[in-house]
């Protein structure tokens, strides 16, 4: 069965600290995504990455990056976190075409 | 550039009534598109996808789409709802990849909320 889990559920963290976001999958895929859900906005794709080291910017981009170092784990880290990114988190992993959900960590920067 | 649009923001349905939810796409070549399912709290969870072929695509949970192109529609459908098909339905279209190696990414649809009566 796919796998994709995510190191938190619930995050809450103070504005201006780095934060890490994990993700780790054990399919052997090599494309996996960060998104962030927000009520109304659907998803929106913030990074992704399709081989180890290897990274795409999505559209919103802005205020995040990501590492890729092992092929089973993605992190995304938040530099100098702000309000404006509490937000659900969902990361995914994907063989090549459609995508497999972790369940997610739900963040918030106080 | 590939999108989706969910028409329809929130809908009510019977429990055993028949069920359909819309999604248009934009996109000038066949596209990829894909169906998913998030229960409150959770992650999203593949119902269905269609890459080619028949245009009518089976998926788990007795759910149902059909592609058609003339319409740029891919229609979720099932004929009997029940309480726990409650949940948030995206409609999704693969983007095109920037390079030969570069994976498939998503653009999804704002979502449609179903809600499920007695």
């Amino acid at each position: 069965d796919v796998k994709v889990t995510q190191s938190s559920r619930y995050l809450v963290k103070r504005t201006g600290e780095k934060v890490f976001l994990e993700c780790v999958q054990d399919m052997d895929h090599e494309n996996m995504f960060w998104y962030r859900q927000d009520p109304g906005l659907g998803l929106r794709l913030i990074y992704f990455s399709y081989d180890v080291k290897m990274k795409e910017k999505g559209d919103i981009p802005e205020g995040y990056s990501v590492s890729r170092e092992k092929k089973e784990r993605f992190s995304l880290i938040l530099e100098s976190a702000s309000t404006n990114q509490t937000s659900m988190y969902l990361c995914a992993s994907s063989p090549g075409r459609g995508q497999y959900f972790g369940p997610g960590t739900r963040l918030t920067v106080t | 550039a590939q999108s989706v649009t969910q028409p329809d923001i929130h809908i009510t349905v019977s429990e055993g009534a028949s069920l359909e939810l819309r999604c248009n796409y934009s996109y000038g070549a066949t596209p990829y598109l894909f169906w998913y399912v998030q229960s409150p709290g959770q992650g999203l969870q593949l119902l269905l996808k269609y890459f080619s072929g028949d245009t009518l695509v089976q998926g788990i949970k007795g759910f149902e789409a059909e592609f058609k192109r003339s319409q740029s529609s891919f229609n979720l459908r099932k004929p009997s709802v029940h309480w726990s098909d409650a949940a948030e339905y995206f409609c999704a279209v693969g983007r095109t990849p920037r390079s030969r190696d570069s994976g498939y990414a998503l653009n999804f649809g704002k979502g449609t909320s179903l809600l499920v009566t007695p």
